[in-house]
């Protein structure tokens, strides 16, 4: 069976440190993967989305970046994190059929 | 570009129906559908449509679709306790199977 993998839960970093967050999926191959945010009081964001290894389309303008180095490994990275990067972040994969597959997400407080 | 949009709060007394809605933008949507995220957690599936359906049951969930109208809405019969959370509706692309979410609307049941 699939499933999915994101960590940390949790997490507080302070302002102008490095991220990087790790999702990985496993029982399927070729899959189509997703980083969201979702900020208090708000909806969730697309951030990143990414069809294949190394092809990575950015939904918004923004302080991340995001990485696949394998077919089922996807990476949400910053260099200097901001205050506005506080949120709930969710991976989540699909194989395009029907369902989005999503991880327990990490919170992430920037302080 | 694509744009889904939901009411932010809902209220609702325990045991009466719920009907949270839904509007989207992209008449080329192959599927739609409703998400719920409890305090806290991830986002599980609740159900979803495929573009050419108009109605779809499933237990106490109840999924309507209006095509021309791009509206979708969900109705949870016999509102309980445990359906307290945030529900997001969400449509998938034709083209290129990204995924985009409303708001999500907060739930609320009044006991």
């Amino acid at each position: 069976s699939q499933t999915i993998h994101q960590w940390p839960a949790t997490l507080v970093q302070p302002v102008g440190s490095p991220l990087s967050l790790e999702c990985t999926v496993e029982g399927t191959s070729n899959p189509n993967l997703y980083w969201y945010r979702q900020a208090a009081g708000r909806g969730l964001q697309l951030l990143f989305y990414s069809v294949g290894i190394g092809q990575i389309s950015s939904e918004v303008p923004q302080n991340l970046s995001a990485s696949r180095p394998q077919d089922r490994q996807f990476i949400l990275s910053s260099k200097k994190l901001l205050l506005s990067d506080s949120g709930f972040y969710l991976c989540a994969w699909s194989d395009g059929a029907r369902e989005a597959f999503f991880g327990q997400g990490t919170r992430l407080t920037v302080v | 570009g694509e744009d889904v949009e939901q009411s932010l709060f809902l209220s609702v007394r325990e045991g009466d129906s719920s009907v949270i809605n839904c509007t989207y933008t992209d008449s080329s949507s192959t599927y739609l559908y409703w998400y719920k995220q409890e305090p806290g957690a991830g986002l599980q599936l609740l159900t979803y449509i495929f573009s050419n359906m108009d109605m779809k049951q499933d237990q106490r969930l109840t999924v309507l679709l209006n095509k021309k109208d791009k509206h979708l809405s969900l109705r949870i019969a016999d509102t309980q306790t445990g359906d307290s959370a945030i529900y997001f509706c969400a449509e998938q692309e034709r083209r290129n199977e990204k995924l985009t979410f409303g708001t999500g609307t907060r739930l609320t049941i009044i006991p």
